[in-house]
């Protein structure tokens, strides 16, 4: 089974700190996503990436950046953290081309103060 | 930016009911899928419709895509505490990527 690990699954950080999310995936996908989630919004897409070094702006990539320097692990940044960043952040992978099912991550529960 | 409606927003209902849920949109998607996330858990995929009219069941869950590929139904038989969960749909163009909709929330009460 693919197994999707996102680092932490509370986080509690103050307004202005920088923030690092971290995903790992265990089945060599070439395709992975961030996403936040929120009630009565869905899954909302903030960075995907489909390669090592590659990655294109989502619907919400506005306050975010992501790196991926390896295959399997793709991060997510929080340049100057706000309250309106409070969210679920969700991490999934998928092979192949990017409509493809994914695998997600249990997701980190972000809280900014 | 495709999108994808869904409703209800929220059911709650005893074990036992049956229940349909919707996802609608006025775009063509090549594909959908349908997700459910449990509390504490990510989306886990239950099952991907391909072709226009298409019906898939998967025990008590009965899952179609609409003629025209723009709207598809969940429809849960005999309900139960397990069914309890959010249900995502999504869709999908090659040319794009997933669109997910706004979710179903499901409770499911003894």
């Amino acid at each position: 089974d693919v197994k999707v690990t996102q680092s932490s699954r509370y986080l509690v950080k103050r307004t202005g700190e920088k923030v690092f999310l971290e995903c790992v995936q265990d089945m060599d996908h070439e395709n992975m996503f961030w996403y936040r989630q929120d009630p009565g919004l869905g899954l909302r897409l903030i960075y995907f990436s489909y390669d090592v070094k590659m990655k294109e702006k989502g619907d919400i990539p506005e306050g975010y950046s992501v790196s991926r320097e390896k295959k399997e692990r793709f991060s997510l940044i929080l340049e100057s953290a706000s309250t309106n960043q409070t969210s679920m952040y969700l991490c999934a992978s998928s092979l192949g081309v990017r409509t493809q099912p994914q695998h997600f991550g249990d997701g980190t529960r972000l809280s900014i103060l | 930016t495709q999108l994808l409606e869904q409703s209800p927003q929220f059911l709650s209902i005893q074990e036992g009911e049956n229940l349909t849920v919707y996802c609608n949109s006025s775009s063509v998607f090549s594909s959908l899928q349908w997700y459910r996330q449990e509390p504490g858990e990510g989306p886990v995929l239950l099952v991907t419709v391909v072709t226009g009219g298409e019906v898939k069941k998967l025990k008590r869950l009965t899952f179609q895509f609409g003629d025209a590929r723009k709207d598809s139904s969940l429809h849960i038989t005999a309900a139960q505490p397990g069914d309890t969960g959010l249900y995502l749909c999504a869709g999908g163009d090659p040319a794009s990527k997933l669109t997910f909709g706004t979710g179903t929330r499901l409770q499911v009460t003894l």
